[in-house]
């Protein structure tokens, strides 16, 4: 399974774009990049998923380099709400287990 | 879109009692189930992989026989904690592998369990 690597906290003020970046050399050629989101006491919760270039939803652009070492979450804007810790997870899509790295505490202030 | 209720949301036990804890995925069949223990100001912590119909796959250093895992249906998988005590305290989470998920949701995690154990 492909290690992650990603800055232990960041800091940012509302309405900010916020980028977390992932380092993952070891990813493998099927192996897709997905982002979540978890606040205390919850279950993670889905951001975005992405396999190369760009991909973007609602809430998220996910950003990845053509050698797909690495790739960066971009939130645009961020409120005090998006206030949590980020997880980075690389694997293939479907019935295989992912393994979670230490995360990004992601703190917003006014 | 896909949803994966975890029961109970939290439970207060005895030492030496046993806990179960269900998963369950309530609009699609999910085969394949994960189980994931996570302490405070720590990430998740990968314990078992359960496939339905199959014994689980324990990761290393996972006790089977103290974490009892079954998956007997496409939408139910049980985590039973067995003979707990204080140590086992922790935030037990499950996820689903499945489709009907929004975009590319693929795995779909419960709410999680805070189990403890007095």
């Amino acid at each position: 399974l492909a290690k992650t690597t990603q800055p232990i906290s960041m800091d940012s003020y509302e309405g900010q774009e916020v980028n977390i970046t992932c380092s993952h050399n070891n990813i493998a050629t099927n192996d897709y990049i997905t982002w979540y989101q978890q606040f205390p006491s919850q279950g993670p919760r889905f951001i975005i998923q992405g396999y190369k270039t760009k991909v973007t939803n609602e809430v998220a652009s996910l950003f990845i380099p053509a050698d797909r070492k690495s790739s960066t979450l971009s939130l645009p804007r961020v409120s005090l709400s998006d206030t949590a810790v980020y997880y980075c997870l690389v694997g293939e899509e479907y019935g295989n287990k992912l393994v979670f790295g230490a995360g990004t505490i992601l703190r917003v202030k006014s | 879109g896909a949803v994966v209720s975890q029961h109970p949301s939290w439970v207060i036990c005895k030492s030496g009692t046993s806990v179960k804890i269900e998963c369950r995925s309530l609009d699609f069949q999910a085969t394949t189930m994960f189980w994931y223990r996570q302490f405070p100001k720590q990430s998740l912590m990968l314990m078992a992989t359960s496939n339905e119909g199959s014994k689980a796959t324990y990761e290393q250093g996972v006790e089977k026989d103290k974490f009892l895992i079954n998956h007997a249906s496409l939408t139910l998988s049980t985590l039973t904690v067995t003979s707990a005590h204080p140590e086992d305290s922790s935030f037990y989470i499950c996820s689903a592998s499945g489709t009907g998920g929004t975009g590319d949701e693929k795995l779909f995690f419960g709410s999680g369990t805070q189990l403890s154990v007095l």
